[in-house]
């Protein structure tokens, strides 16, 4: 599978301040990246979509103007949670689409613990 | 409300026994994966079962995809405690070829 760095893997941030996690596909051009949110004990959510080039696709109920993504280039996608609030406390994961198609498997980053106080 | 339905959500057994997890869909995937994974860190593909019918095995591990292919288990045989973590299934949900998990299967061997 496809080699997926994420960073960082734990964050502690104060209220109202803004969080920045990134998102590499070390061995292959990721077009699309998938973002995952995970509450303890809980499965993973799909948050978004971030197409290499324009506007990332959310999902419904998660606010676009609080968690930006930006995916410039092939390699790198990056999810901003901006004002964060201790209930945006969460593990966060990131997906690069297969380039091969979903068929053969997704490799996950490491994930982000994100803790906001 | 989750697309794909996973049971039992809690499991704990010993060391030993044998166990099976279900995963349902009233919807049909063109394939489906199981995952694990521990705490804090991402999940971990185990498989991915694509023919309705299919079975998998990985070592204790066998996998079964429905001839409909709308659902799946996974069989654990002689269970050991490194078995133990969040076991997840997940299909394609659309043409956007994201991928939709069920609520996981906590897993717990004790020695």
């Amino acid at each position: 599978g496809a080699v997926v760095s994420q960073h960082p893997s734990w964050v502690i941030c104060k209220s109202g301040t803004s969080v920045k996690i990134e998102c590499r596909s070390l061995d292959f051009q990721a077009t699309t990246m998938f973002w995952y949110r995970q509450f303890p004990k809980q499965s993973l959510m799909l948050m978004a979509t971030s197409n290499e080039g324009s506007k990332a696709t959310y999902e419904q109920g998660v606010e676009k103007d609080k968690f930006l993504i930006n995916h410039a280039s092939l390699t790198l996608s990056t999810l901003t949670v901006t004002s964060a609030h201790p209930e945006d406390s969460s593990f966060y994961i990131c997906s690069p689409l297969p380039s091969r198609g979903h068929h053969y498997g997704y490799t996950f980053g490491s994930g982000t613990r994100l803790t906001v106080v | 409300t989750q697309l794909l339905e996973q049971s039992p959500q809690f499991l704990s057994i010993q060391e030993g026994e044998n166990l099976t997890v279900y995963c349902n869909s009233s919807s049909v995937f063109s394939s489906l994966q199981w995952y694990r994974q521990e705490p804090g860190e991402g999940p971990v593909l185990l498989v991915t079962v694509v023919t309705g019918g299919e079975v998998k095995k990985l070592k204790r591990l066998t996998f079964q995809f429905g001839d409909a292919r709308k659902d799946s288990s996974l069989h654990i045989t002689a269970a050991q405690p490194g078995d133990t973590g969040l076991y997840l299934c997940a299909g394609g949900a659309s043409a956007n070829n994201d991928m939709r998990f069920g609520a996981g299967t906590r897993l717990t061997v004790k020695p």
